[in-house]
């Protein structure tokens, strides 16, 4: 099993483009995520899915829209991207909503907005 | 929602020194705790948890008990190495029924010096 898979790896925009991070989970696990790394700041979620074809709001929404037309992707989007989006986003998955269940983490996608 | 404080780095230590990170919670309930790891360059990986108070959590040397009287979840360490040189994240379900990602504290850089 690969577990979590990020593409891409890092990628470098500037201001205004349109971008969109895919991951992948092979654990059959009906819970996404989607946080980015700030530093100093720890993780902070940004949009967050219970199931194919939902998708719910995090603590910092603003500048992202998600998808999750398949059970196993859940696709982050940046319509017109900006300085401050410049972060490490990484992707989880889990098995369950129970807040005991361990949460699993993609390598992360690096991304430079110039 | 539950929030965490964990204790600032970056913390050095020599290797074969006693580790400690504190880490306090506000929380609604009596939610599951965790540590995380991150070494350098890749992902969030689960180090312990503990889902119920008293629990102690333990994994690759660290251990964690969840204290509800003092609200804390201290991670510690006999005897680091220099192989123990990461970021350490102390984590808990946003809210009460875990579906909306974890809140994360801010991390701690451990370096461990030969």
């Amino acid at each position: 099993n690969a577990g979590v898979t990020q593409t891409p790896k890092f990628r470098v925009l500037k201001t205004g483009q349109s971008m969109t991070l895919l991951c992948a989970q092979d654990m059959n696990h009906e819970y996404m995520y989607w946080y980015r790394q700030d530093p100093g700041m720890g993780l902070r979620l940004i949009h967050y899915s219970v199931g194919e074809g939902t998708t719910a709001k995090g603590e910092v929404p603003d500048g992202y829209n998600v998808s999750r037309l398949k059970k196993q992707n859940f696709l982050l989007g940046l319509e017109s991207a900006a300085p401050s989006q410049t972060s490490v986003y990484f992707c989880a998955s889990s098995y369950s909503q129970q807040g005991r269940e361990t949460q699993y983490f993609g390598p992360g996608t690096r991304l430079l907005v110039l | 929602g539950n929030s965490v404080t964990q204790m600032e780095g970056p913390v050095t230590l020599s290797e074969e020194a006693f580790l400690t990170i504190n880490c306090t919670y506000t929380a609604t309930g009596y939610p599951s705790l965790f540590w995380y790891v991150q070494y350098p360059g890749e992902g969030l990986q689960l180090l312990l948890k503990a889902t119920k108070a008293d629990d102690k959590g333990s994994n690759k040397g660290f251990e964690a008990t969840y204290r509800k009287e003092t609200t804390s979840f201290h991670l510690e360490k006999g005897s680091v190495q220099v192989s123990d040189s990461a970021v350490y994240f102390c984590a808990l379900p946003h809210s009460g029924g875990g579906a909306d990602g974890l809140t994360f504290g801010k991390g701690t850089h451990l370096i461990i010096q030969p």
